[in-house]
């Protein structure tokens, strides 16, 4: 059974362009939650999924945004990046009925 | 959000425990605690986590005060591998607390276990 599994592993993009990141939560998890996490400083929370809706937001503008499918999985949306949207992007998801989060790999984020 | 105190660096001798602290004097009643670790460049990966009762699993055992003010991890046999950044993170499990559903990551605490 696959972990939680996020793709791509690295990107690279420049300023003012748009991104898209995506999360495959493992089998039996039904929440998804996204963080980001800069060099040498702990994960962000950014937001979280349920049943296809954002739960919960933290302190990040609107350019970033989300979306869960109905398949569980979910992507994160960063438009007009900025060089401080570099970062690892990590994705987290939770199984049904329980409230631990299992966390990805990540994808590393570099904006030029 | 409880807010949690741990030191910025420890070090451990291979095959002995090493012993991490952590405060969170500011802690609610149904706020639990959490501990992940984090290995260079990958995914925090879940450690176990306690509400007031001592708990042990496969990987550690979480000791937690009887004031809830702060708690230990002991990783009871490091190898080199347990060599991470360990986070202590508070966090209530129900809807209307204020840390439902994140997770705050503060600083943690970067473990080296020597050979």
């Amino acid at each position: 059974d696959a972990g939680v599994t996020q793709s791509p592993t690295h990107l690279i993009k420049t300023r003012g362009q748009q991104v898209t990141l995506r999360c495959s939560p493992k089998s039996g998890h039904d929440t998804v939650s996204w963080y980001q996490q800069a060099l040498g400083q702990g994960p962000q929370f950014i937001f979280q999924y349920y049943e296809e809706e954002e739960r919960q937001r933290g302190n990040f503008p609107d350019r970033f945004s989300g979306h869960q499918f109905p398949n569980y999985s979910s992507e994160l949306n960063v438009n007009a990046l900025l060089l401080g949207d570099s970062a690892l992007y990590l994705c987290a998801s939770t199984p049904r009925g329980t409230d631990t989060q299992y966390f990805g790999p990540g994808t590393r984020l570099t904006v030029l | 959000d409880a807010k949690t105190t741990q030191p910025t660096s420890m070090d451990c001798a291979e095959g002995r425990a090493a012993n991490l602290p952590c405060n969170h004097s500011t802690i609610s009643g149904n706020e639990y605690v959490y501990w992940y670790r984090q290995i260079h460049s990958q995914g925090p990966q879940y450690i176990i986590h306690g509400l007031k009762n001592n708990e042990t699993n496969e990987m550690a055992s979480l000791i937690i005060t009887e004031d809830r003010k702060s708690s230990t991890l002991i990783l009871p046999h490091a190898t080199l591998r347990d060599t991470a950044v360990y986070y202590c993170i508070v966090r209530a499990l129900h809807a209307g607390g204020t840390s439902y559903g994140k997770l705050t990551f503060g600083q943690g605490t970067i473990l080296t276990v020597h050979p």
